[in-house]
This record gives C-alpha cells, structure tokens and sequence, in this order.
C-alpha cells in the first residue's frame, strides 16, 4: 500500500517556463514533507521541506506549497532551467512517537527541462 | 555540502559471494541508513541506527545485516550475494538533535550491486 503518491513518471517543460512537480499522500499522520534531487548514479539531494503547519515554503526558484484537506503538496520551479533535469521525490515523515528518523517515498517524477 | 561517502559505486559479483558495502560520514550524524531502490520505484528503508551499537531493521524486508561500531561507518553485509540482491543501495545520515525535530537526511552516492 503505497502511502506516497507520485503519479506522473516523467515531466516534460521548456527552459523557462513553469515546472509543477505533484505528490498526493493517504496517511493523515504525516507531518512534515520533503523535495529530493537525484541524478543518475547520484544519491537524492535534499530541496525544500514544509512543515504541515505551513501551507508554503519558497528557496529561490522552488516553492512547495501543501494542501492538507486534499493530502497534496506540489514543488513548483519557476523558472525551469536544463540544469533541473533529473529525477525529484517527494517524502513524508510522520514524527509522532519519537519516529522522525522515518521517510516514506515516492516512485519519482523525471523531469527534463529542454532547452 | 554533504559529507557521506559509499564504496564501491558498482560491484558485480557472483551468486554465493559475501559482500560489504561501505558507508562512512564525517558530518558527526548520529541517525544513519540505509535504502534500497529499483529503477522507477521508491527507495526503501532497510536497516537504520540512532548510534553506535544501535541499529534496527527498517520496513523492507532484507537479508542483509549490518554493524555499527563507529559513529562514522554503517557497513551492510551481505553473507552470500543472490540474484535478488541486485539493486542499489543508498545511504544516508541525519543529525537527530531529539525526538521531536526533523533534520533532513544526507544521501551518498550509492551503490550499484549486480548479481550475477
């Protein structure tokens, strides 16, 4: 039972433009969400993160925004740039019980942004 | 930048073979881990520490096992190496200040395990 959704595999935009990035979630006791980059034969980098608190977290050119009434959160990339081609995964920690130490993942979105 | 590091990146190797994949951090991290992931699908947690002499089992099932003796390693030994085993296998680390915070986990480069 996958309890983190990411439902597009791949993601195609224009250098420039708007990349929009989703997750949906089903487990109503996560509280914090996180954005990695992973490149091939990289490990995931660590993006942006939002506490359930918010409903709106910006680092430059990205900005996660959560809808906790839908269980969605979204990474926006304004403006997309090649550079930003890889695979993005969106996580969930649920911290109740002292069990912050835990991710859930999604499969990945591949992005590629074309020149 | 982070400061996590795996060896080797690729290794294949032969069905029946012990394996162990290296992971060492220099951050101080006391919570380390590690994931396995397929191609397109979600990393999976497999083995976890909050210490030294501390580690437990994550919500993937693996016959792996692992040690962790020092604060800076968290080896994973594999004692005899299946063509199930092939994957990757990442690694990563976190501060864990307390219970109640959340510190984002560093991930190393992986490891690229085929058996043959």
């Amino acid at each position: 039972d996958q309890q983190v959704k990411q439902n597009s595999p791949s993601l195609s935009v224009q250098e420039g433009r708007i990349s929009i990035l989703n997750c949906d979630y089903t487990n109503s006791m996560f509280d914090y969400f996180l954005w990695y980059k992973k490149y091939p034969a990289e490990g995931p980098t660590f993006l942006i993160s939002i506490s359930s608190i918010k409903d709106k977290n910006e680092d430059g050119r990205f900005t996660v925004f959560l809808n906790k009434s839908a269980k969605h959160l979204s990474l926006h990339i304004v403006p997309s740039q090649p550079g930003d081609s890889a695979v993005y995964f969106c996580a969930a920690s649920d911290r109740s019980g002292g069990s912050n130490y835990k991710l859930t993942f999604g499969k990945g979105t591949l992005l590629t942004v074309n020149p | 930048e982070a400061d996590i590091y795996q060896t080797p990146r690729y290794l294949v190797i032969g069905t029946g073979k012990k394996i162990t994949l290296e992971c060492s951090q220099t951050m101080g991290h006391d919570k380390m881990y590690w994931y396995q992931q397929d191609p397109g699908m979600e990393l999976h947690l497999i083995h976890y520490s909050y210490g030294v002499n501390s580690t437990e089992k994550g919500d993937l099932s693996s016959e792996s096992t692992v040690s962790r003796i020092r604060t800076e390693h968290f080896p994973l030994t594999l004692e005899s190496a299946r063509p199930s085993h092939t994957s990757q296998y990442l690694c990563a680390s976190s501060e864990g200040l307390d219970l109640f915070s959340y510190n984002e986990q560093f991930f190393g480069p992986g490891t690229r395990l085929t058996v043959l």
